[in-house]
């Protein structure tokens, strides 16, 4: 069964104190994976998007990057505004599930001044 | 300002009793869909309409209706609420079904609470 897993459920850093959130995913078939934000009260909001082994992409103080069984979404020096959850989502390939999204659970990340 | 907007933003209801949630965006997007999304748990997918008059089923349809005669609009039914679908509710929508891993955009979400 296709399978997309976020660790850990939660993060409270310092300001200024790097880390690495984890999106682990068992399916069939990578079509792409991707990134979302979300705040309270707001609908998730589009990060990145990767598509194969070994690729990276980068904005502000995220980086995420991808591996045959995982991604992580990296956060350098962060700051009390990068304080949301984020969520991993996974689209594979497949007969009926062609562009279907499989969604983690989210890590939420709070970021301490 | 491109955007979806769903309507109410709260809702507190009792059992049975029939609810709409609605739904518009004005970036003239082909594919919208539903989710609600449950502690614990990833957005799943409750709905999905291709274009105007095309709806079919996610993952989790089971108690709620949907339909698509306007391009923009797209509600969400619940003809007989019961307290497991209490819940956070999402409208997205993005240009194509191909793209809804990078060009959707989500609403603000429902809180749906049934007694």
């Amino acid at each position: 069964e296709d399978q997309v897993t976020q660790s850990p459920e939660a993060l409270r850093l310092q300001e200024g104190e790097s880390s690495s959130l984890n999106c682990s995913y068992t399916v069939s078939g990578l079509r792409g994976l991707f990134w979302y934000r979300q705040d309270p009260g707001k609908g998730p909001e589009f990060l990145f998007t990767l598509y194969s082994a070994g690729e990276e992409k980068e904005k502000e103080r995220l980086k995420a990057t991808l591996t045959k069984k995982e991604s992580f979404l990296h956060i350098t020096a962060p700051k009390p505004e990068d304080s949301a959850t984020y969520l991993c989502a996974v689209q594979t390939f497949g007969a009926d599930s062609n562009y279907q999204l499989i969604w983690g659970a989210g890590t939420k990340l709070i970021i301490k001044p | 300002e491109a955007q979806v907007t769903q309507n109410p933003r709260y809702l507190i209801t009792v059992t049975g009793k029939k609810l709409t949630v609605t739904c518009s965006q004005n970036m003239n997007h082909e594919y919208m869909s539903w989710y609600r999304q449950d502690p614990g748990l990833g957005l799943r997918q409750i709905y999905y309409s291709m274009n105007v008059e095309v709806t079919d089923k996610g993952d989790v349809p089971e108690g709620y209706k949907v339909s698509r005669k306007e391009k923009r609009n797209f509600p969400l039914i619940l003809e007989s609420p019961s307290p497991n679908q209490t819940s956070l509710y999402f409208c997205a929508s993005s240009r194509r079904r191909e793209s809804i891993g990078n060009e959707q955009f989500f609403g603000p979400g429902t809180r749906l609470t049934v007694l």
